[in-house]
């Protein structure tokens, strides 16, 4: 069984500059979360994607998009990068649940991000 | 916005001495988890405690949970350097029907000295 990974492990951009971020979720695994976590903070959660639908979003702004692919692997993107988007970007997957049962999310190891 | 609270933010204790690590929360809730991060990576769960359980062991681990005052302890037992990490709770936060997210905590810092 393949876990959740992440690319690229670290990125350095400047104020302005856009930027995507990959998540491949955990085989049979349908549902993927991306999370940011600032320095000294727990995570934040920015946005769901269920069977390649956004199911759900956090208190970010909308420069925050994202894509599910049809083998449920996910893009995280962000426009116009401000100097506080500077974190660690964290997907996690799991096996969703109409019905409302929560199952175990499993983290990938993260995305640093460092904006200049 | 942070579900709730992890005290304490900083914990450095010996080798082999027990450590405990306290979570607050402030909805009610159907079931409370503990995650590990090691050094600003992933998070790895360690247990998770239904809100109708009142404690849980797994190894060395020990959680307890009290929905009367929303408030959950993790103890490690016997703490090796490399229990040396970050701690974090977190609840599950219902979205929409069917689709769910974590709310974390901010963590407690631990350091296990040899």
């Amino acid at each position: 069984e393949t876990g959740v990974t992440q690319s690229p492990t670290h990125l350095i951009k400047t104020r302005g500059q856009q930027v995507t971020l990959r998540c491949s979720s955990q085989s049979g695994h349908n549902t993927v979360s991306w999370y940011q976590q600032a320095l000294g903070q727990g995570p934040q959660f920015i946005f769901q994607y269920y069977r390649e639908e956004e199911n759900g979003r956090g208190n970010f702004p909308p420069r925050f998009s994202g894509l599910q692919f049809p083998n449920y692997s996910s893009e995280l993107n962000v426009n116009a990068l401000e100097l506080d988007d500077s974190a660690l970007y964290l997907c996690a997957s799991s096996l969703g649940d109409p019905a409302g049962a929560y199952n175990e999310q499993f983290f990938g190891p993260g995305t640093r991000l460092t904006v200049l | 916005s942070q579900q709730g609270e992890e005290d304490p933010q900083a914990l450095s204790i010996q080798e082999g001495e027990n450590a405990t690590m306290n979570c607050s929360y402030k909805t009610s809730i159907n079931n409370l988890q503990w995650y590990r991060q090691n050094s600003g990576r992933g998070l790895v769960h360690l247990i998770l405690i239904r809100s109708n359980e009142r404690e849980k062991h797994s190894g060395r681990l020990r959680v307890t949970l009290d929905t009367s005052k929303k408030s959950s302890s993790l103890l490690i037992t016997a703490s090796r350097a490399a229990d040396t990490a970050s701690y974090f709770c977190a609840t599950v936060d219902l979205i929409i029907q069917g689709a769910q997210k974590l709310v974390f905590g901010q963590g407690t810092r631990l350091t296990i000295n040899p």
